[in-house]
């Protein structure tokens, strides 16, 4: 199956300032990488996706860019806000349809 | 609006009792999943189906068990409740074909006592 490691666990930025987290996967095959935001008490929410045709992918303050051949891809918020504070958790697909999740992260906006 | 609900949103129960989480969604999806959620975990796959009377078992499906009788459910069991199976749960959706967006229900929190 696949295997997905998330790095850091906890980031702490300063508001304003720009947050990164990182992912790898295993199987080659994947072609699937969505992140999910997860506020406390609440559903995992797609936040954005990109599929293995594509290298980056941007919306507004949220981006996501792929290397297939390291088998990495990390997610950028930029201007962070104290609304992103969350758990963000990265995904890759395997087999039919199903995802692999890491195992989250938790981002913490400092005003 | 389509949506994916659970029910219900928490419970206790005793170990060794059976025990069922419902998940219910209105999106027509064939795809259902569901997920525990532990502390440094993330997200593990329990059992998932493809279709009516599809199932099939994920990384941690021990003492757990689905059935799929229509489109819309999804019901888990536990078999006899373990301690160990204390956690936060979560029932997904997906439509069929590669990229497809996963919703999650409100997810259902379950105490074994």
């Amino acid at each position: 199956g696949e295997n997905v490691e998330q790095h850091p666990s906890t980031l702490s930025v300063q508001e304003g300032d720009s947050a990164v987290i990182k992912c790898t996967y295993s199987d080659s095959a994947s072609n699937y990488f969505p992140w999910y935001k997860q506020e406390l008490g609440k559903r995992p929410q797609l936040i954005i996706d990109i599929r293995s045709n594509v290298g980056e992918k941007k919306d507004q303050r949220i981006a996501v860019t792929l290397n297939k051949t390291a088998k990495h891809f990390s997610l950028h918020i930029t201007e962070t806000q104290p609304e992103d504070s969350a758990v963000y958790f990265c995904a890759a697909s395997y087999g039919n349809n199903r995802l692999a999740f890491g195992k989250g992260n938790q981002v913490v906006v400092i005003p | 609006d389509a949506e994916i609900t659970q029910s219900p949103r928490h419970k206790i129960t005793e170990t060794g009792r059976q025990v069922t989480l419902a998940c219910h969604q209105t999106w027509n999806h064939n795809n259902m999943f569901w997920y525990r959620q532990d502390l440094g975990h993330g997200l593990r796959l329990i059992h998932y189906s493809y279709g009516v009377q599809d199932t099939n078992k994920g990384e941690v499906s021990d003492g757990y068990s689905v059935s799929r009788s229509n489109t819309e459910d999804l019901p888990l069991t536990l078999e006899s409740a373990a301690s160990s199976q204390t956690s936060v749960y979560f029932c997904a959706s997906s439509r069929q074909g590669g990229g497809a967006e996963a919703f999650f229900g409100q997810g259902t929190r379950l105490t074994v006592v």
